[in-house]
């Protein structure tokens, strides 16, 4: 089973729709989470944190559920520049290595 | 603030050369980096943690002899793909934390790539 798994879409919407990404992870250890974006040939970016109590940033709104090892991200109003992949990061379990596991990602593809 | 630079953005090499790939930390002094490999289509996987002033930590199935990593400065870790063969043509992308970011953050801040592809 890999430690990071999320359904690697494509996703294909319309403009100003709502998109939701889900993401499981199996370490029960793991401390800290995050939603990366990636473009095409780029490096992945900071999209946002995820906190236990869930945290919204403008359009976006990342869920944590740490019983499920569960973790969402639902995009509001989807606009053309969302496109892209969105990467699924959990920290590799409780030692203080910062070392990072990424899932997959999700590719989404929003249509005029 | 937190930039990553990477040098060379792109590099063609043939089959049995050795490439050196550089992760530079502009603003911030990095005690720990981190070395990617990231396929068509597929997420980042972590290849080795880069220490300053120690070895590096390879994760399981990386060849430490193949892949050589330094680590000399807190702004400056290399790699360097040993011997390289076409199966080796992939994008590198290399991370870094701040040192004096909190020990509980596990914020890395990313390079841009290095695209590598052997003839």
């Amino acid at each position: 089973r890999k430690e990071v798994e999320q359904d690697p879409g494509p996703f294909n919407v319309p403009e100003g729709a709502t998109v939701a990404f889900n993401c499981t992870y199996s370490n029960s250890a793991s401390q800290s989470f995050f939603w990366y974006r990636q473009d095409c040939r780029k490096e992945p970016k900071l999209l946002m944190s995820v906190y236990s109590s869930g945290n919204e940033d403008g359009r976006f709104t990342a869920q944590l559920n740490r019983a499920s090892q569960y973790i969402s991200l639902l995009i509001r109003d989807s606009k053309l520049s969302d496109s892209a992949t969105y990467l699924c990061v959990v920290n590799g379990g409780s030692s203080n290595t910062g070392k990072l596991i990424f899932g997959q990602g999700t590719t989404l593809q929003v249509k005029p | 603030g937190a930039v990553v630079s990477q040098h060379p953005s792109w590099v063609i090499c043939k089959s049995g050369t050795s490439v050196k790939i550089e992760c530079r930390s502009l603003d911030f002094q990095a005690t720990t980096m981190f070395w990617y490999r990231q396929f068509p289509k597929q997420s980042l996987m972590l290849m080795a943690t880069s220490n300053e002033g120690s070895k590096a930590t390879y994760e399981q199935g990386v060849e430490k002899d193949k892949f050589l990593i330094n680590h000399a400065s807190l702004t400056l870790s290399t790699l360097t793909v040993t011997s390289a063969h076409p199966e080796d043509s992939s994008f590198y992308i290399c991370s870094a934390r701040d040192a004096l970011g909190r020990a509980s953050s596990y914020e890395q801040y990313f390079g841009p790539g290095t695209r590598l592809t052997v003839t």
